[in-house]
């Protein structure tokens, strides 16, 4: 398996309050990417990174951020989480942009907004 | 924007019984595809994937898919599923020219075999 952690793995929070998502890799791939999964829509790319400081929106950016300052990390922030954004969040890794280098994924945070 | 369609939401098969999971994408250039299996309370796992070459693709466990071009399709096939198979599948496509090697998933199939 691909050296990928993230952290918390489950979380219970409150409407309006704000969350970050760590994900760690050991791989020192170039591209991370954050990937909400809920059900009936698979999943759904929410930002990414191309390298230190290097990030793009997704398909589903608006209500959260995120910051990569070291190769190994990138944090996915919600300001202020809503009900919506109740979901599982996969990170996943990449060594290099283009087809023939898959994405590896990580373990999943599962996240509940009340 | 390019979409993944997986028109079977939910799948019940009978050991030894054989499968074919239907996928078709919308992009119209050159396109990577690969299959993605989520084991239940586990993460994705990659089953196989297309770049180029011959269309039928031979993955992990015996599974393997087939590359239609004209049909805009990449369809999962299993000749004869196991009890172990229960999991989720998703289809996912990757446009060759994409700089952030960004994938688009399906809504993913999730399957029940009966042992």
């Amino acid at each position: 398996d691909a050296g990928i952690t993230q952290s918390p793995r489950h979380k219970v929070t409150e409407t309006g309050t704000p969350v970050t998502l760590r994900c760690h890799q050991t791989e020192n791939h170039r591209y991370m990417y954050w990937y909400r999964q809920d059900p009936g829509h698979g999943l759904r790319l929410i930002h990414y990174s191309y390298g230190v400081k290097d990030t793009d929106k997704g398909e589903v950016s608006d209500g959260y951020s995120v910051s990569r300052s070291k190769t190994e990390d990138f944090l996915l922030t919600l300001e202020s989480a809503t009900s919506s954004q109740t979901s599982v969040y996969f990170c996943a890794i990449s060594e290099a942009a283009g087809g023939l280098y898959e994405q590896y994924f990580g373990p999943g945070t599962r996240l509940t907004v009340t | 924007a390019q979409s993944v369609s997986q028109h079977n939401h939910h799948v019940i098969l009978s050991e030894a019984a054989s499968l074919e999971l239907g996928c078709n994408y919308s992009y119209g250039g050159t396109v990577n595809l690969f299959w993605y299996v989520q084991y239940p309370g586990q993460h994705l796992q990659l089953l196989l994937k297309y770049f180029s070459g011959d269309p039928l693709v031979k993955g992990i466990k015996g599974f393997e898919a087939e590359f239609i071009k004209s049909k805009f399709s990449f369809n999962l096939r299993k000749p004869s599923v196991q009890w172990s198979d229960t999991a989720e599948y998703f289809c996912a496509v990757n446009p060759y020219n994409n700089a952030g090697n960004m994938l688009t998933f399906g809504g993913g199939t999730r399957l029940m075999v009966k042992p």
